[in-house]
């Protein structure tokens, strides 16, 4: 029940294109869900994040989709480029000072 | 803009030597927490950290791992007797308040163990 199930492993777009990255939750005392970005060697990056009040939330080229009854959150990355070539995590957690729980992440590849 | 820094960035150890992983969270942070990643998998919560003691910890932190804030700027991370098995990146992160949920992750250190 404290798992976050994240598809896909791997995604390859074309530059421009929207990789949508989709996340599944099954505890519902998550209330705070997180992005983030890792580039090959280096700390994840927090990258946007959303509470379940909302249901979208948006940060430049950066959209989190969020179905708090289908227990889903998902990333959509608008005009991606291929700086935006990264593995993408998403995470759950329960408030307070409860630990962040991940998805197995998504390698996404956009080719130029 | 302050940062988790962590070091040594690549540590190489023999199997059963002790190890010490090294941290300073971002200076103004009150919650500190160590995650590791094998290579190609998720991150994984190892333990978190406030007030000078353990807040939480995982099924993976086991009597082999200990954490202190040895003074008012570092969060170490020891490892007593290492295994083949704790090869890993090892993450620091920290965060602020309980007012604020941003965990700020550290570039890690990469741990191998021969």
């Amino acid at each position: 029940q404290q798992q976050v199930k994240q598809s896909p492993q791997s995604l390859i777009v074309q530059k421009g294109g929207i990789p949508i990255i989709n996340c599944a939750y099954e505890n519902t005392a998550f209330d705070y869900f997180p992005w983030y970005q890792q580039f090959p060697g280096k700390g994840p990056a927090l990258l946007i994040a959303i509470r379940p009040d909302v249901s979208e939330k948006k940060e430049g080229r950066f959209t989190i989709s969020f179905n708090k009854s289908a227990k889903q959150f998902s990333l959509h990355i608008m005009d991606s480029q291929p700086g935006d070539s990264a593995t993408y995590f998403c995470a759950a957690r329960i408030s307070g000072n409860t630990p962040l729980v991940f998805g197995k992440g998504t390698r996404l590849s956009v080719i130029a | 803009e302050p940062e988790v820094t962590q070091t040594p960035s690549h540590q190489v150890t023999q199997m059963g030597q002790e190890v010490i992983l090294r941290c300073v969270p971002i200076s103004n942070h009150l919650y500190f927490y160590w995650y590791r990643q094998i290579l190609g998998q998720k991150v994984e919560f190892l333990v978190s950290f406030y007030n000078n003691e353990i807040s939480e910890k995982s099924e993976i932190f086991d009597d082999q791992f200990s954490v202190e804030r040895p003074d008012g700027s570092n969060f170490t991370l020891k490892i007593r007797s290492t295994k083949l098995e704790d090869s890993a990146m090892y993450f620091c992160a920290s965060r602020r308040t309980s007012g604020s949920y941003e965990q700020y992750f550290g570039p890690g250190t990469r741990l191998t163990v021969t």
